[in-house]
């Protein structure tokens, strides 16, 4: 069964400091993988989704990377903000109805 | 923009009550999807359906039920609520290429 890990459990970071956050994951059969924003009591944001033929995504600050062989992906969140804080998660598909999950890296940036 | 809602945020149950959580989509998205979010154990997916009145276990079903009568509707049930069900339940909805979409989510305690 397809584990994910993501470490640290919890980061600090002051403002403008640029960060990256890892995902690892055991079986490189995926269909694609995604990264989640969650606010504290909130339901999950979707943030990027790379497919499994793609190595990249990026949205403004966020870039998001995938070596499949590897087992390893990581958000890059450039010029860190306060309201970047929140639990981030990422999640591996591996069919239409089969979405893996981590356990989240909790994340606060210091203003 | 995508949009899941579901019917309601917070919800106090009591012991042996049937209760139902209702999600609904505006995507016209095949999948839906019904996940339970505990500290610790992160994301469980206790049901999904790809079609309307089609349905599949998840990891976690035991205790629970669901029902999909039309495309954007797909509603949770627990036949007699028990405080192990205490949780905060996650609604999703996706399709090609199986990007999920979230709702924000409904804390519910039974007591």
């Amino acid at each position: 069964k397809q584990e994910v890990t993501q470490i640290p459990a919890a980061l600090s970071v002051p403002e403008g400091e640029n960060l990256v956050l890892n995902c690892s994951f055991t079986d490189s059969a995926i269909y694609n993988l995604q990264w989640f924003r969650q606010d504290p009591g909130k339901g999950l944001t979707s943030l990027l989704l790379i497919q499994s033929s793609q190595r990249e995504q990026t949205s403004g600050r966020l870039n998001a990377s995938l070596d499949k062989s590897s087992g390893r992906s990581t958000l890059y969140i450039a010029a860190s903000q306060p309201g970047d804080s929140a639990t981030y998660l990422c999640a591996v598909q591996t069919g239409a109805n089969n979405l893996f999950f981590g356990t989240g890296t909790r994340l606060t940036v210091i203003p | 923009d995508v949009k899941v809602t579901q019917s309601s945020r917070y919800l106090v149950k009591r012991t042996g009550e049937k209760v139902f959580l209702e999600c609904v989509q505006d995507m016209d998205h095949e999948n839906m999807f019904w996940y339970r979010q505990d500290p610790g154990l992160g994301l469980r997916l206790i049901y999904f359906s790809y079609d309307v009145k089609m349905k599949e276990k998840g990891d976690i079903p035991e205790g629970y039920s669901v029902s999909r009568e039309k495309k954007e509707r797909f509603s949770l049930i627990l036949e007699s609520a028990s405080t192990n069900q205490t949780s905060m339940y996650l609604c999703a909805s996706s399709s090609l290429p199986y990007e999920q979409y979230f709702g924000p989510g409904t804390r519910l305690t039974v007591t």
